[in-house]
C-alpha cells in the first residue's frame, strides 16, 4: 500500500539557518502530497501542496517540490525562526476523498 | 479562522471502560474524519464519515469502534471496551467538499491504563 517516509526528528536549528525535512513517498498512482504543521497545543494545519509533478508548493517561506523522478517532496526553508518550531507532517493522498497517509513527523525546534 | 473542537484534551481510562472522544467540526463541514497517532508512529486513518454513514473505514476501525452524529453539530467516536494500544491522540478532521482543505482538532490524548 502507500506508504511516507520522513527523517527522524528531533531537529534542534538555530534562527536564521537553513531547514531541510526529508520526505520519501510510494504509492500505485499518482498522488497529491502535502506538508502539514502542528503548532504546541493546536491541530494539524495544511502548510502547502502538490498536485502533480515538478508542483512546487510554497507557504509562509516554506517549499517543497513534487518529484517523481526521486519520488520525494522535501520541505525546506532557508532561514527559520523560532515560532516555526513546530511538528511537521508529510502526507499523501491518493484522489480527493481518499484517506491522508501520513509521515511520523518531524519535530523542529529552533532557538535563538 | 473557524475551528475544529475536541475535547476533552486529555482522558485517562481504565482497560475495558467506553470512552466517547467528542467534536465539534466546522458548522458548513459535511465531510468527518478521525484519524490516531500511537506515540512514536505515523498518523493512521480511521474512519470517513458523510452524509449520515461511514464512508470508508481502515481496518483499525472494527467493532471495538463508532462514530456518531448524534445532533447536526457533533461528531463523535465511540471505543466500546477499550484497551492498552488504544492509547493513543486521536484527531478529528472535517471539509467542507471532497476536494478542499482539510482542517484538522488539536486531539484527544487518551490513556488506557
Amino acid at each position: 500500500g502507500d506508504s511516507v517516509t520522513q527523517m527522524e526528528g528531533p531537529v534542534t536549528l538555530s534562527e536564521e539557518a537553513f531547514l531541510t525535512i526529508n520526505c520519501t513517498y510510494t504509492a500505485t498512482g499518482y498522488p497529491s502530497l502535502f506538508w502539514y504543521v502542528q503548532y504546541p497545543g493546536e491541530g494539524l494545519q495544511l502548510l502547502l501542496k502538490a498536485t502533480k509533478a515538478d508542483d512546487k508548493g510554497s507557504n509562509k517561506g516554506f517549499e517543497a517540490t513534487y518529484r517523481k523522478e526521486t519520488t520525494s517532496f522535501h520541505l525546506e526553508k532557508g532561514s527559520v525562526q523560532v515560532s516555526d518550531s513546530a511538528v511537521y507532517f508529510c502526507a499523501l493522498s491518493e484522489s480527493g476523498n481518499t484517506p491522508l497517509v501520513f509521515g511520523k513527523g518531524t519535530r523542529l525546534s529552533v532557538i535563538a | 479562522e473557524p475551528e475544529v473542537t475536541q475535547t476533552p484534551s486529555h482522558q485517562v481510562t481504565q482497560m475495558g471502560q467506553e470512552v466517547i472522544l467528542r467534536c465539534v467540526p466546522i458548522s458548513n463541514h459535511l465531510y468527518f474524519y478521525w484519524y490516531r497517532q500511537i506515540l512514536g508512529q505515523k498518523v493512521e486513518f480511521l474512519v470517513s464519515f458523510y452524509n449520515n454513514e461511514i464512508s470508508e473505514k481502515s481496518e483499525i476501525f472494527d467493532d471495538q469502534f463508532s462514530v456518531e452524529r448524534p445532533d447536526g453539530s457533533n461528531f463523535t467516536l465511540k471505543i466500546r471496551s477499550t484497551k492498552l494500544e488504544d492509547s493513543a491522540m486521536y484527531f478529528c478532521a472535517s471539509r467542507i467538499d471532497a476536494n478542499e482543505k482539510l482542517f484538522f482538532g488539536s486531539g484527544t490524548q487518551l490513556s488506557v491504563l
